[in-house]
């Protein structure tokens, strides 16, 4: 069965630093693999998804993610944090049969001044 | 194209109350998913449909049935309301040419049964 682990519930970055959210999975199939954000309030977005085109993928608003298979991992970064990036991210792989999608417990990412 | 729409937005019940939580889409997709989410768990998978006609158990089902009415509407029903059913609920809706298509999310419905 696939399964998604995010590593940390809450992640503090100051404005302008480096955002990390760390994701790992498990598949016995090559997956695909999406990251979505959550504002206040709204339902989910699609930031990015890795569909094994090319291993590191771009996403909205800056942010991008490395698929490596050796490590199993599908970290979310961006260079420079804003104010406006404080929201639960969503780490997510599709199943074998495509009819579901499993989804991490989330990662809130507060932004300090 | 409005995309995934819910209604309603809030509701607060009474224990044992029933109700319909209402889901459409617009973007002729074939899946359609309701989940739940609450506090410190992600989001919980209900009940899905992958196409018209057909619905499946999700993670958490118990307590609720749903309807697939027709490809742009799938609704959920809650028959008899606990207090655990407080929660947020999403639909969500996606094309299933290709297991590697992302899904698309409603606004949620923000649920209360006091």
């Amino acid at each position: 069965a696939q399964s998604v682990t995010q590593l940390g519930s809450h992640v503090s970055v100051s404005e302008g630093a480096l955002v990390l959210l760390r994701c790992n999975y498990s598949s016995s199939v090559p997956p695909y693999l999406f990251w979505y954000v959550q504002y206040p309030n709204q339902g989910l977005q699609l930031l990015l998804k890795y569909t094994s085109a090319a291993t590191l993928v771009k996403g909205i608003n800056d942010f991008e993610a490395e698929f490596k298979k050796s490590e199993t991992s599908f970290h979310l970064t961006k260079p420079s944090a804003h104010m406006s990036d404080a929201a639960e991210y969503f780490c997510a792989v599709s199943d074998h049969s495509g009819d579901k999608i499993i989804f991490g417990k989330g990662t809130r990412l507060h932004i300090l001044p | 194209n409005a995309g995934v729409t819910q209604t309603p937005k809030f509701q607060v019940l009474k224990t044992g109350q029933s109700m319909t939580l209402q889901c459409a889409q617009d973007m002729n997709h074939n899946s359609m998913y309701w989940y739940r989410q609450d506090p410190g768990m992600g989001l919980r998978l209900i009940y899905y449909s992958a196409s018209e006609g057909t619905t499946d158990k999700g993670e958490v089902p118990n307590g609720y049935n749903v309807s697939r009415l027709n490809k742009r509407e799938f609704s959920l029903r809650l028959e008899s309301a606990a207090p655990s059913q407080t929660s947020v609920y999403f639909c969500a809706s996606r094309n299933l040419l290709s297991s590697y298509n992302e899904q698309f999310f409603g606004p949620g419905t923000r649920l209360t049964v006091l």
